[in-house]
């Protein structure tokens, strides 16, 4: 099993362009999650999904879209990038909520906004 | 809303030193508790967790014992070792929240010198 698998893996921007990082998951798990990781800031929640066809906001959502098509995908999508969303983005995935919550991330997405 | 608190780093440790990493929570309901580590490079990994208060969760060598009435899960060690260098993240759940993400703390570098 791969696990969580992220790509790209590195990436620059410029101001205003646009991209989608893809999230895949073999555990055929329920749940996925979009995290960033700054600078003293720990990991932030964007967006996540509780099953296939649905998504919802989490802690910071401002500038990003989700989407959730396949089962095994979780989709993050910058419209306009900006400046402050330079940021290592994580993926992760588990198997259901509740009290056995652990979650598996992936090796994470550098993206740099020039 | 729910937050944890852990110690900022670095903290730097001769190998086979005594390790603590405190960490506070203040949460809504009834949450359970982790503690990822997260490699130079790598994504994050589970490496405890305690559901329920007085728990101790323990792997590798650490240990944390969910505490309610100091709302507290330190991170211990009683030997460290080179291969311990990483950085470490308190992490709740708490589904009474709403939202099916992780809080985290902002992570505690530790560093272990030969």
């Amino acid at each position: 099993n791969a696990g969580v698998t992220q790509t790209p893996k590195f990436r620059v921007l410029k101001t205003g362009q646009s991209m989608t990082l893809l999230c895949a998951q073999d555990m055929n798990h329920e749940y996925m999650y979009w995290y960033r990781q700054d600078p003293g800031m720990g990991l932030r929640l964007i967006h996540y999904s509780v099953g296939e066809g649905t998504t919802a906001k989490g802690e910071v959502p401002d500038g990003y879209n989700v989407s959730r098509l396949k089962k095994q995908n979780f989709l993050l999508g910058l419209e306009s990038a900006a400046p402050s969303q330079t940021s290592v983005y994580f993926c992760a995935s588990s198997y259901s909520s509740g009290d056995y919550n652990e979650q598996f991330f992936g090796p994470g997405t550098r993206l740099t906004v020039l | 809303g729910d937050s944890v608190t852990q110690m900022e780093g670095p903290v730097t440790l001769s190998e086979e030193a005594c390790l603590t990493i405190n960490c506070t929570y203040t949460a809504t309901g009834y949450p359970s508790l982790f503690w990822y580590v997260q490699y130079p490079g790598e994504g994050l990994q589970l490496l405890l967790k305690a559901t329920k208060a007085d728990d101790k969760g323990s792997n590798k060598g650490f240990e944390a014992t969910y505490r309610k009435e100091t709302t507290s899960f330190h991170l211990e060690k009683g030997s460290v070792q080179v291969s311990d260098s990483a950085v470490y993240f308190c992490a709740l759940s708490d589904l009474v929240q709403g939202a099916d993400g992780l809080t985290f703390g902002k992570g505690t570098h530790l560093i272990i010198q030969p």
